[in-house]
């Protein structure tokens, strides 16, 4: 089992919508929960991060964590055609010698 | 302008030969990375440095070998051990956390490697 899984989409909806972006782990033991926004033909970037659970709000973009479920959300509100890109979620715990990152949602917002 | 410069952006080489990705950074981290990136992969570790002079193996280290011997610079080489080297190539950087590896990672534009 891969210890982070993400539905690698692709993922298209119309401008304006509310995206949901999700991933399931598998190791209760992590504690920084982050998401990395990657266009294309670029290096990721650091979107947000979450420690330990609960929601955590940046503008238009929420990140989400249920630990009793094992479950991390990314919710984009009023989507632009300039978050059309490649999401990926990453878990880490204190201590750790990496970030594990899922395979990334590549997202598209059509105008 | 501060950030992480990785040359070249494309890199063509035949089968057979090494190749050196350069990675440079003026942000004054201690700690760089290389990982691989292959469609629908994500990405996996290479190698990580967390001082000048001292790096270790990330999950997939065999066929590559790094070196840090300044702070500012992490080259990787491909290895013509390295079974399937055609991928892109991504450096990063962080601050040392000091208790194990910084969430936040400052990513480089990455290299397109094709080995033919």
């Amino acid at each position: 089992q891969k210890e982070v899984e993400q539905d690698p989409g692709p993922l298209s909806v119309p401008e304006g919508a509310i995206v949901s972006l999700n991933c399931t782990y598998s190791n209760s033991a992590f504690q920084y929960f982050m998401w990395y926004r990657q266009y294309s033909r670029k290096g990721p970037e650091l979107l947000m991060y979450t420690y330990s659970s609960g929601n955590k709000e940046d503008g238009r973009f929420t990140a989400q964590v249920d630990k009793s479920s094992k479950y991390i959300s990314l919710f984009i509100r009023d989507s632009q055609p300039s978050d059309s890109a490649t999401y990926l979620c990453a878990i880490l715990y204190s201590s750790a010698s990496k970030i594990i990152f899922g395979s990334g949602t590549r997202l598209s917002i059509r105008p | 302008d501060g950030g992480i410069t990785q040359s070249p952006k494309y890199l063509f080489r035949k089968e057979g030969q090494n190749v050196t990705l350069s990675c440079e950074q003026n942000l004054n981290h201690d700690a760089m990375y290389w990982y691989r990136q292959d469609p629908g992969q994500g990405l996996r570790l290479i190698y990580y440095s967390q001082i000048v002079n001292d790096f270790q193996k990330g999950d997939i280290a065999e066929g590559y070998s790094v070196s840090r011997e300044k702070k500012e610079s992490f080259p990787l080489t491909v290895t013509s051990a390295q079974k399937n080297p055609t991928a892109f190539y991504l450096c990063a950087s962080s601050i040392e956390s000091g208790t194990g590896v910084s969430y936040e990672q400052y990513f480089g534009p990455g290299t397109r490697l094709t080995v033919t």
